[in-house]
C-alpha cells in the first residue's frame, strides 16, 4: 500500500507569489490533516479534512487555505506569500473519523524569498 | 498557546543506556498520546500511543509512561541504539480529533 504522497517536495518562492501543494492520502483513507513545521516550533496545526469538510482549523491566517476532494486528495494553498511562510508542510492522513494514529508524508519545503 | 511542551531541545546518550525523553500539557481534555520520531527530510513516523485511561504502554524497548495528576509524559528507550538518534515529537488528541505536537527532542545515541 503507497504511503502518504506530497509534491513538490521543494518549491522556491518570493514574497508576494501564492502556491499550492498537493497531498494524496493513503487509499482508504478519508482524513488529511496539515501541519507546518519550523525550527523551534514544532509541528504547528493547520487544519482538517473528513471528507471533503473542513473539520477543524488551526490559528493561521486566512491567507492559508485548503480543501479536499472526493477522492480524499487536498490541496494547500497560500497567498501572499512571506518569508516567515518559509517552513516544512506535512500532510497527514487518518482511516476514521475518530483517529488513534496519523501517517505523515515526507513533507514539501517551501523556501520565500 | 503551547499545548504540548517538550522542555529538552536535545538529549544525548550512550548505547545501550536508557533514555528518557519527557512532554508536559495543558489541557486534561486529551484522550489520547502518542510518540513520533522523525530523521531529517522525512516526514514523523507514528512510535507508540497510549490512551488516558491507562498509565503504562509497552511495545519492545519503547514504553511510554502517562501521569495525568502532573500532566506528564515521557517515553522511556532501553537499550538505546544508534540508529535511534532522530528528533521524538510527543503528541496529544483531543476530544476533537485535533493533535497537538510538542517542538521536539533531538536525541543523539553515541556508540
Amino acid at each position: 500500500k503507497a504511503g502518504v504522497t506530497q509534491t513538490p517536495r521543494y518549491l522556491i518562492k518570493t514574497r508576494g507569489q501564492q502556491v499550492t501543494l498537493s497531498c494524496s492520502p493513503i487509499s482508504g483513507h478519508r482524513s488529511v490533516s496539515w501541519y507546518q513545521q519550523t525550527p523551534g516550533q514544532g509541528l504547528q496545526f493547520l487544519f482538517e479534512y473528513f471528507s471533503e469538510t473542513q473539520r477543524n482549523k488551526g490559528n493561521f491566517p486566512g491567507r492559508f487555505s485548503g480543501r479536499q476532494f472526493s477522492n480524499s486528495r487536498s490541496e494547500m494553498n497560500v497567498s501572499t506569500l512571506e518569508l516567515g511562510d518559509s517552513a516544512l508542510y506535512l500532510c497527514a492522513s487518518s482511516f476514521q473519523g475518530r483517529s488513534e494514529k496519523l501517517f505523515f508524508g515526507s513533507g514539501t519545503q517551501l523556501s520565500v524569498l | 498557546d503551547q499545548q504540548v511542551k517538550q522542555n529538552s531541545p536535545s538529549l544525548s546518550v550512550q548505547e545501550g543506556r536508557i533514555s528518557i525523553l519527557n512532554c508536559d500539557y495543558t489541557n486534561s481534555m486529551f484522550d489520547y498520546f502518542l510518540w513520533y520520531k522523525k530523521y531529517p527530510a522525512e516526514g514523523p513516523t507514528f512510535l507508540i500511543s497510549i490512551s488516558s485511561i491507562k498509565d503504562k504502554n509497552e511495545d519492545g524497548r519503547f514504553t511510554v509512561f502517562l501521569n495525568k495528576s502532573a500532566k506528564h509524559l515521557s517515553l522511556h528507550i532501553v537499550p538505546s541504539q544508534p540508529g535511534d538518534s532522530a528528533v521524538y515529537f510527543c503528541a496529544a488528541r483531543n476530544t476533537g480529533n485535533q493533535f497537538y505536537f510538542g517542538t521536539g527532542t533531538s536525541l543523539t545515541v553515541i556508540p
